[in-house]
């Protein structure tokens, strides 16, 4: 059962606190990438993952940092939130890169 | 960098119509330009894409066409059905970084 899973699905933190979202996927995709959904905006790439420890920047990358231990798991961290950064989160995964990419569920991620 | 622009927010077309949306990029070195549909609430996930090694591609009753020299793209979608109506999403990558520039959205409702 091809599938990407984000945890969790909603969060609501203050301006400061640190929040970490997960990501999760049981397809052994080498790739995965974390984006984030604005109004108007579509998608923009926060970062991208070649594999375990192997990180990029993307487009948008300030405020945020990743981490890739295992291959099917990669966390996105907002250490000290803002309030810009509310939005709805995407994980995504691919079997390397130039090809489909399969999205989570989303996080919708409030910062008050 | 890469802008991908998608030029029309909205359509509304009649059930069994045709639907085109259009999507203009700026980088040259982009060879692949996928599509991803966004139904209300929900995920994205893939419907279709093409490289820049062919100029039509068609799975069903989805078509894309792509003119390199006018660097425009576009996703038909024909005998249009209700559960067509979402968000469609185009996107662009070179093969140099493979990281997708998406469009801003085009919201499609087919009218019953």
């Amino acid at each position: 059962d091809m599938k990407v899973t984000q945890m969790p699905r909603y969060l609501i933190k203050r301006m400061g606190e640190n929040v970490l979202l997960e990501c999760g996927q049981d397809m052994s995709h080498e790739t995965m990438y974390w984006y984030r959904q604005d109004p108007g905006l579509g998608l923009q790439l926060i970062y991208i993952s070649y594999d375990v420890d192997s990180n990029s920047e993307g487009d948008i990358p300030k405020g945020y940092r990743v981490s890739r231990k295992k291959r099917e798991h990669f966390s996105l961290i907002l250490d000290s939130a803002k309030t810009n950064q509310t939005s709805v989160y995407f994980c995504a995964s691919s079997f390397g890169t130039g090809g489909e990419q399969y999205f989570g569920p989303g996080t919708r991620l409030t910062v008050l | 960098g890469e802008k991908v622009e998608q030029h029309e927010s909205t359509l509304s077309v009649r059930e069994g119509d045709s639907a085109v949306i259009n999507c203009t990029y700026t980088d040259t070195a982009s060879s692949y330009f996928p599509w991803y549909k966004q139904e209300a609430g929900k995920s994205l996930h893939f419907v279709i894409d093409i490289r820049s090694n062919v100029d039509r591609k068609q799975s069903q009753r989805l078509i894309v066409l792509l003119d390199k020299k006018a660097k425009r793209f576009s996703l038909h979608i024909t005998a249009t059905q209700p559960e067509d109506s979402a968000i469609y999403f185009c996107a662009a990558a070179s093969s140099g970084s493979w990281q997708l520039i998406f469009g801003s959205g085009t919201q499609l409702t087919v009218m019953p």
